[in-house]
């Protein structure tokens, strides 16, 4: 069964404009933490934020905040301001035990 | 200052070859892990080692074999390459607490002739 769903394959946005990206998950553990990752065209992984399951405020980091609903598993990210240079790959990700399981990623282009 | 570096970038070489990556980390973790990432970029854990001891096995098969020589570094292994093993292999490392991130390295990309 599938754990982390990102249902936007892909996106576009303008250049200075907030975005959402979507992610839900499906977990019977009452603890659990939740990752973004971003991967430009060069390959890397980067961290971007985290949101734990007891967090009782939802995680921001800079231009990057996530909009965490319990009840409804979900823990879309926003990016505000979008830039040129925030085009990339965006995973969703949920920590089971010591692994990181990944959704299928969205792709996000931004435009000028 | 790399945090976690592994080598090579690149890797190309022909079916039934052996090859190696390897993997080191600075950040002082004890937990480092080995993901392959395929062409349609979804990323799937294969190993993790803790502080030298092997805690994840996903069903990998037994031609990979990674080694920890100690907890800096993690090293994987081919055998007998196959075409469907060509993908982005993502060495990664993290600290003990629950809310720590993975930090990841450049990845390799191994492209099987």
């Amino acid at each position: 069964a599938q754990k982390i769903t990102q249902t936007q394959p892909g996106m576009f946005v303008q250049e200075k404009e907030a975005v959402t990206l979507d992610c839900t998950y499906d977990t019977s553990d009452p603890s659990y933490g939740l990752f973004w990752y971003k991967q430009p065209s060069s390959g890397e992984m980067i961290f971007l934020i985290y949101q734990g399951s007891y967090d009782q405020q939802n995680a921001t980091e800079g231009r990057y905040s996530l909009n965490f609903q319990k009840a409804r598993k979900s823990a879309n990210l926003v990016i505000s301001a979008s830039q040129l240079g925030d085009s990339a790959m965006y995973f969703c990700a949920m920590r089971e035990g010591n692994k990181l399981v990944f959704g299928a990623g969205t792709i996000l282009r931004v435009k000028s | 200052d790399t945090a976690v570096s592994q080598t090579p970038k690149y890797l190309v070489t022909q079916m039934g070859n052996d090859k190696s990556i390897k993997c080191e980390q600075n950040l002082g973790h004890d937990t480092m892990y080995w993901y392959k990432q395929d062409s349609k970029k979804f990323l799937k854990i294969m190993f993790s080692y803790n502080n030298k001891e092997l805690i994840i096995n996903e069903t990998v098969p037994n031609r990979f074999s990674p080694k920890s020589p100690d907890k800096a570094h993690l090293n994987l292994h081919i055998n007998s390459l196959e075409l469907g093993d060509s993908a982005v292999y993502f060495c990664a490392s993290s600290g003990g607490q629950y809310n720590q991130p993975q930090h990841f390295g450049d990845g390799t990309r191994l492209s099987i002739l």
